[in-house]
């Protein structure tokens, strides 16, 4: 079935350090993918998105580029701040659906100063 | 504009007590959900409802009920708790049409502990 694998954390980073947080997909069919970021005592909040293969999410600085032939959306920030501390999960939302998201199981970031 | 609320934030339940969780949005979406958080699972989908008068499950039904009560409101009812249903229970709403764009928007969450 259609399922989201993102890598597992904590990922425990410096400021200023480069971030990658690994997101692999499996769909039937052709999915639009998201990020969303849960900082600490809140709900989730959506990130960056996107809908078709080649194109780029982006916003507050993170990016992330949907890649058909890799089955990827992984995200990306050159420049981690404090701020940025919060769980980020990958989700999948597969046409016909009725709106459903796929999770995955989310990836603590933890930025020191 | 509230967005999503949910009551209460924090409930403690004793096994085989029942409570109701609320949920309530005010940007006239369409769909609502209902997910709970457990560590290392990510979110996991209870119920859905894709419009008003209608209720779906979802990956994890069991032990739950769910009412669609009119556009703005979507209640979770837990008729007989159990340990296993403590997690932190979260609610969403998007609008659902033809395109794959919408984004799902979420309340801060209630926070559910059985003993």
């Amino acid at each position: 079935g259609d399922s989201v694998t993102q890598m597992e954390g904590p990922v425990t980073l410096s400021e200023e350090a480069f971030l990658t947080i690994n997101c692999t997909y499996t769909a039937t069919g052709y999915p639009s993918l998201f990020w969303y970021v849960q900082y600490p005592g809140e709900g989730l909040q959506l990130l960056l998105k996107a809908t078709k293969a080649d194109d780029k999410g982006s916003n507050k600085g993170f990016e992330a580029t949907y890649r058909k032939e890799t089955t990827s959306f992984h995200l990306e920030k050159g420049s981690v701040q404090v701020s940025d501390s919060a769980v980020y999960f990958c989700a999948l939302l597969i046409g016909g659906s009725q709106g459903n998201l796929i999770f995955g199981k989310g990836t603590k970031l933890s930025v020191k100063p | 504009n509230a967005g999503v609320t949910q009551t209460p934030k924090f409930q403690v339940l004793k096994t085989g007590q029942s409570m109701t969780l609320q949920c309530a949005q005010d940007m006239n979406h369409n769909s609502m959900y209902w997910y709970r958080q457990d560590p290392g699972m990510g979110l996991r989908l209870i119920y859905y409802s894709a419009s008003e008068g209608t209720t779906d499950k979802g990956e994890v039904p069991n032990g739950y009920n769910v009412s669609r009560l009119n556009k703005r409101e979507f209640s979770l009812r837990l008729e007989s708790a159990a340990p296993s249903q403590t997690s932190v229970y979260f609610c969403a709403s998007s609008i659902v049409g033809a395109s794959l764009q919408e984004t799902q928007y979420f309340g801060p969450g209630t926070r559910l502990l059985v003993l």
